[in-house]
């Protein structure tokens, strides 16, 4: 167990609906990273978060949002589906940089999104 | 754009032989890089680590290297199991506007044969 919690572990949807996902990170870090997988392709880095602020951003569609509350649970938000954003949605969150300790990312199982 | 690869997608060993698994990286002002494994239906899980300042690192049944003067990183994999079938993921780490970033390989899945 990583430590860092997806909800819900499956999704399926039609084209046009909205969805969100849930992440909640290993307990005091402050980094939180999504990213899509499709099926069998790598790990797509969408979107980082550090402390509530959005940290960067990688090839996150305009319909696709996301944010990081006080609690430091963090949602992705993905908006218009398509049957194209059928993927694996993992969460993955780390501590907070600068702090000498390991940078190693620990990740969720995962939101399997079927849009149908 | 930065961007990690992988020279095999697919590597298939007899169980028992030893594996080794590749990665090309571009960006040479990354501080850390890392192997991940990724099992079926799960999510990655950490492997072993290195930092820029290394060339070699070692663990359990698992080696990494790294050659920064042509941006290579290898994992080798002693003796290979069954369980050691998954896709491994390559990731470097820079350190860029306060904060680490991780930009993953495609991934190479490994095959282990009986």
């Amino acid at each position: 167990d990583s430590g860092v919690t997806q909800t819900p572990k499956h999704l399926i949807t039609a084209t046009g609906q909205r969805v969100t996902l849930r992440c909640s990170p290993r307990s005091g870090d402050l980094s939180v990273y999504w990213y899509q997988q499709s099926l069998d392709q790598g790990l797509q880095f969408l979107i980082q978060y550090y402390n509530g602020e959005e940290r960067a951003k990688g090839n996150i569609l305009e319909r696709f949002s996301a944010q990081q509350f006080p609690d430091l649970h963090s949602e992705l938000n993905l908006s218009s589906l398509e049957l194209g954003d059928s993927a694996l949605y993992f969460c993955a969150s780390s501590v907070a940089p600068g702090t000498g300790g390991n940078t190693e990312a620990f990740f969720g199982q995962g939101t399997r999104l079927t849009v149908v | 754009g930065e961007s990690v690869g992988l020279h095999l997608p697919t590597l298939s060993v007899q169980e028992g032989d030893n594996s080794i698994i590749n990665c090309a990286y571009s960006n040479s002002a990354s501080d850390y890089f890392i192997w991940y494994k990724q099992e079926s239906g799960k999510g990655p899980q950490f492997i072993i680590d290195i930092r820029s300042n290394m060339d070699k690192r070692q663990g359990q049944r698992v080696t990494v290297l790294l050659n920064k003067t042509v941006k290579h990183l290898s994992l080798q994999i002693a003796a290979t199991q069954p369980g050691d079938s998954a896709v491994y993921f390559c990731a470097e780490i820079p350190y860029t506007s306060g904060t680490y970033k991780y930009i993953f390989g495609t991934g190479t899945r490994l095959k282990v044969l009986a």
